[in-house]
């Protein structure tokens, strides 16, 4: 493994669809974090797995979000009824302990 | 509550000469931990240094240095002799270590251009 990988790098979907991205986190690490960054600002924490189990997950994720991590390997993030609000750059990152590790992102266009 | 604040939103300099990023940061916790990211044009965050609370030794890594001082809440990067490669956002972030999920709250960022 040399770092962690994203896809898709760029997506861009109508209002209203359903769109998935993957994180593929460096294989020894057990944390994997998702963040979300829009344009101008700091990335925004979303949610976080401890191996396969959600531990926690911000205000910021509604109903529509939805994230998994199938035996506490890669991640998904799910985005349902896409909003434009929801145009984004979705950074995953992984770590053994404090200090991470980023991927390259998901940058979301929602048109 | 934990909050970064990076009050520079943009700096320019010619190239060699050295530039300051100013970090300030809120927590209620003792014990936390400070980084400091790059973010280059192609947009992937890169790790530059984590700093312990309970370290307020300065740290010099090449060109970089950066200042911890608790007694002002803040952690100050400084970049000496300058390079157009350091063209980037620098985003200061804080993490409260007695947190379970050591989520990392991030400032807003600092844009720095270096001009050739």
């Amino acid at each position: 493994d040399t770092g962690v990988s994203q896809d898709p790098r760029h997506k861009i979907t109508k209002r209203g669809q359903n769109v998935t991205f993957r994180c593929d986190p460096i294989s020894e690490h057990n944390r994997l974090y998702w963040y979300r960054q829009t344009l101008g600002q700091g990335p925004e924490f979303l949610t976080y797995f401890q191996n396969e189990a959600q531990l926690e997950k911000s205000r910021l994720l509604s109903d529509r979000f939805s994230a998994e991590r199938p035996k506490g390997s890669f991640s998904t993030l799910e985005i349902q009824r896409t909003e434009q609000g929801d145009s984004a750059m979705y950074l995953c990152a992984s770590s053994p302990a404090v200090g991470y590790t980023f991927g390259s992102g998901t940058r979301l266009t929602v048109v | 509550a934990q909050k970064v604040t990076q009050a520079q939103t943009e700096i320019s300099v010619v190239e060699k000469e050295d530039v300051t990023l100013d970090c300030v940061y809120e927590t209620r916790d003792t014990t936390y931990y400070l980084f400091w990211y790059k973010q280059p044009p192609s947009g992937e965050l890169v790790f530059l240094i984590r700093r312990n609370s309970f370290d307020e030794q300065n740290e010099i890594s090449g060109r970089y240095s950066w200042n911890f001082q608790k007694s002002t809440s803040s952690f100050n990067f400084t970049i000496t002799a300058s390079q157009v490669v350091d063209s980037a956002v620098y985003f200061c972030a804080l993490s409260e270590a007695g947190g379970r999920d050591d989520k990392i709250i991030f400032g807003k960022g600092t844009r720095l251009h270096i001009l050739p």
